[in-house]
């Protein structure tokens, strides 16, 4: 079965900074690739998604991810953080079958000034 | 488009209450889902549906949980009887898939903060 570690419980960075958040998936073949945001009090939004094809995807918000297949990975980045960017993030996978996302437990990113 | 939809937004009840969550699901989306979210465990599944048919329930905590889809724009996930330990964020959402090459954004709504004393 497929999985996903978001390996940081907890990111700060300074407003202004660049960021990158961490997700590893487990799974044998290519993998269907999502990274969610929850402001809080809300529910999670997409940010991001990748199913095949070129492996820079670009979201909303200023976000981007690369999927990098031989480090299992699908890292998160923004080139300058802004303090509304404060929130949890979640990747999540899901594989060829049909069988739904899998969450990883998220990244909590605090933002100062 | 009204987005995924649920009620109540906040639910204070009493150990031993019954309690039961409400979505509507957006239009045309064939796939719903509820998730529980604490700060101890994270975001869980518990119980998806594929075209109003429960597809997989493992996620289900225990069998006071039960969740039905008598159609398509409309689920219910109901705790009876409910206790302390049930506190958390209940969450639906909705895709027009569920998995697999179909697989397509889940939509989220904006949760049902439950709170049992």
């Amino acid at each position: 079965a497929q999985s996903v570690t978001q390996p940081d419980i907890h990111i700060t960075v300074s407003e202004g900074a660049s960021l990158e958040l961490r997700c590893n998936y487990s799974y044998g073949a290519t993998p269907y690739l999502f990274w969610y945001v929850q402001s809080p009090g809300q529910g999670l939004q997409l940010l991001l998604k990748y199913f095949s094809g070129d492996t820079l995807v670009q979201g909303i918000k200023g976000f981007e991810a690369e999927f990098k297949r031989s480090q299992s990975s699908f890292n998160l980045r923004k080139p300058s953080v802004h303090w509304s960017d404060a929130a949890e993030y979640f990747c999540a996978v899901v594989d060829s079958g049909n069988t739904p996302l899998v969450f990883g437990k998220g990244t909590r990113l605090s933002v100062i000034a | 488009d009204a987005g995924v939809i649920q009620s109540p937004r906040h639910e204070v009840t009493e150990m031993g209450q019954e309690v039961t969550l409400r979505c509507k699901p957006i239009s045309g989306h064939n796939s719903l889902f509820w998730y529980r979210q604490t700060m101890m465990r994270g975001l869980e599944l518990l119980i998806y549906f594929n075209n109003n048919v429960p597809i997989d329930d493992s996620g289900m905590p225990e069998d006071r949980f039960s969740a039905k889809m008598p159609n398509a724009s409309f689920s219910t996930l109901k705790i009876q009887p409910s206790e302390p330990r049930d506190s958390a964020v209940y969450f639906c959402a909705s895709s027009l898939a569920a998995g697999g090459p179909l697989a397509d954004t889940q939509y989220f709504g904006p949760g049902t903060r439950l709170t049992v004393l």
